[in-house]
C-alpha cells in the first residue's frame, strides 16, 4: 500500500527566506504526484503538477521536483511572502489505480511578516 | 475553468439526523466524482468514487449504508451521511475527474471547496 509521508509537519519563516517542503512516497510506481495547497477551513487548490516522466515543474516561485526512483519529491519556495502561509499536501497516484490519490499529512507554513 | 462547488459549505445537525452534501462540477462534465474525509489535522482520505450511472466504489472500511453516494448526472454527486454521529463529525471534500471528450481538462481532479459537518 502507497504511504506519502511530508517533512516537516510545520514550519515558521521570517518573509522573504527561500525554503523546501519534502514529501516521499512507498511505492515508486507512479503515475504523477500533484503539489496542493489548503487554506484553513477550505479545500485543494492545485499547485504544481509532475508526471512520472518529469524531473521537475515550475510556475512562478514555485518549484517541484521528482525523484521516482528514490520515491521523493520536493516542492521550493522562493522568497516566501506571508500570503503563502498555508498547509501544503502532496499527493501520488498509481499506476494500477490512477484515479486514487493517496495524500500526505500535510506541511503547515507560516511566514511571518 | 474546471470549477467544482459543494454545498453546503456548512451543516450544524442533532446526532441521528441525516445530512445531504451535494458535489457540482460547474463548467465541465466529470463521469467520476471522488469523495474525500479530513479529520483535524490529519490528511484527506478518500471514502468512494463515484461513477455517473453506476454503482459507488467504497474504501475498505467506510460504511456503503451509512454514506450514500448518488451520481445522478455528468455534473452532480451527492452524499448522504445517515443518522449522523458526532464522530461523523469531519470535513467532507470532493473532487471531480474530467471526461475527455467534453472538455480540455484532463490528467488531473478538480477538488470542491469543502464541506465542514458539525454532528452536536
Amino acid at each position: 500500500k502507497q504511504e506519502v509521508t511530508q517533512i516537516p509537519a510545520a514550519l515558521s519563516v521570517p518573509e522573504g527566506e527561500n525554503l523546501v517542503l519534502n514529501c516521499s512516497f512507498t511505492d515508486s510506481a507512479i503515475y504523477n504526484l500533484q503539489w496542493f495547497r489548503q487554506d484553513p477551513g477550505k479545500g485543494l487548490t492545485s499547485l504544481l503538477l509532475i508526471q512520472s516522466s518529469q524531473r521537475e515543474q515550475t510556475s512562478g516561485r514555485l518549484n517541484a521536483s521528482l525523484d521516482k526512483s528514490s520515491g521523493r519529491s520536493t516542492l521550493y519556495i522562493a522568497a516566501s511572502q506571508p500570503g503563502d502561509s498555508a498547509t501544503y499536501l502532496c499527493a501520488v497516484r498509481g499506476i494500477y489505480n490512477f484515479n486514487k490519490f493517496y495524500f500526505g499529512s500535510g506541511t503547515k507554513l507560516n511566514v511571518k511578516p | 475553468g474546471a470549477v467544482v462547488s459543494q454545498h453546503p459549505s456548512r451543516v450544524i445537525c442533532k446526532s441521528g439526523t441525516s445530512v445531504k452534501i451535494e458535489c457540482r462540477s460547474l463548467d465541465f462534465q466529470a463521469t467520476t466524482m471522488f469523495w474525500y474525509r479530513q479529520f483535524p489535522k490529519q490528511s484527506l482520505m478518500l471514502m468512494a468514487t463515484s461513477n455517473e450511472g453506476s454503482k459507488a466504489t467504497y474504501e475498505q472500511g467506510i460504511e456503503k449504508d451509512k454514506f450514500l453516494i448518488n451520481h445522478a448526472s455528468l455534473t452532480l454527486s451527492t452524499l448522504t451521511v445517515t443518522s449522523a454521529h458526532p464522530e461523523d463529525s469531519s470535513f467532507y471534500i470532493c473532487s471531480a475527474s474530467a471526461l475527455f471528450e467534453t472538455s480540455p481538462y484532463t490528467d488531473t481532479q478538480y477538488f470542491g471547496p469543502g464541506t465542514r459537518l458539525t454532528v452536536l
